[in-house]
């Protein structure tokens, strides 16, 4: 199967503050869909990438597919607490397996 | 519109016992695929169903099995459990529709312990 890295695997941040999580493929994907998991919760989808080079805006969230189809990144601007989770890239179509997710901690 | 629905919500069980779950998937849905999520892990994929037939599996052991049934809803069965299955079981549902993004809905998870 398909499998990615994801880095960080921990960010701590101030709230405010800007945060990247970046997914990396040794292969090409074919797509790549992002979803947040809250503490305690269930993993909720945000966004599906097809395209090379795409970039997507959702309010203070920016993801993008590299232009190899290789990698993706998804950026928060200006943190809030509820931001707080754990965010999964998963590659291809099916979703059958997700990244090593990337935990994130907003200091109020 | 009911989502994604799990039971039981939480459940212990001891070495060597058997587990079922059962998952409903969000109306409309036909393909259901189990996780298993350890505890500060991302979710690792079991298997999936569709059309009441395993499509694809993980890499998981025998002891773990399943069942779709005509009405899309799916079980999932755990035999001979170990300490180490101890975790939060997901369910996730989603369409086969190649028009459609293909996300997947999850229920609420069920955590198996096992003592």
């Amino acid at each position: 199967g398909q499998q990615v890295m994801q880095i960080p695997q921990y960010q701590h941040v101030q709230e405010g503050e800007d945060f990247t999580t970046y997914c990396n493929s040794s292969t090409t994907l074919s797509n790549i869909q992002w979803y947040k998991q809250r503490p305690g919760g269930h993993p909720v989808f945000l966004i599906q990438l097809v395209k090379s080079g795409e970039v997507k805006k959702q309010k203070r969230l920016t993801f993008q597919f590299g232009e190899a189809k290789k990698n993706s990144s998804l950026h928060i601007t200006a943190t809030q607490t509820t931001d707080v989770g754990t965010y999964f890239c998963a590659p291809g179509r099916g979703q059958f397996y997700f990244g090593t997710g990337t935990s994130l901690t907003v200091i109020p | 519109d009911a989502g994604v629905t799990q039971s039981p919500t939480h459940l212990i069980k001891t070495r060597g016992q058997q587990v079922t779950l059962r998952c409903s998937p969000k109306s409309g849905h036909d393909t259901v695929s189990w996780y298993q999520q350890a505890l500060g892990q991302g979710p690792q994929f079991i298997f999936q169903y569709y059309e009441e037939e395993e499509r694809q599996r993980g890499n998981f052991p025998d002891r773990f099995s399943g069942h779709q049934f005509p009405n899309y809803s799916s079980e999932l069965n755990v035999n001979a459990l170990l300490l180490g299955d101890s975790a939060l079981y997901l369910c996730a549902s989603s369409l086969v529709d190649y028009a459609n993004t293909g996300e997947l809905f999850f229920g609420e998870g069920s955590r198996l312990t096992v003592l």
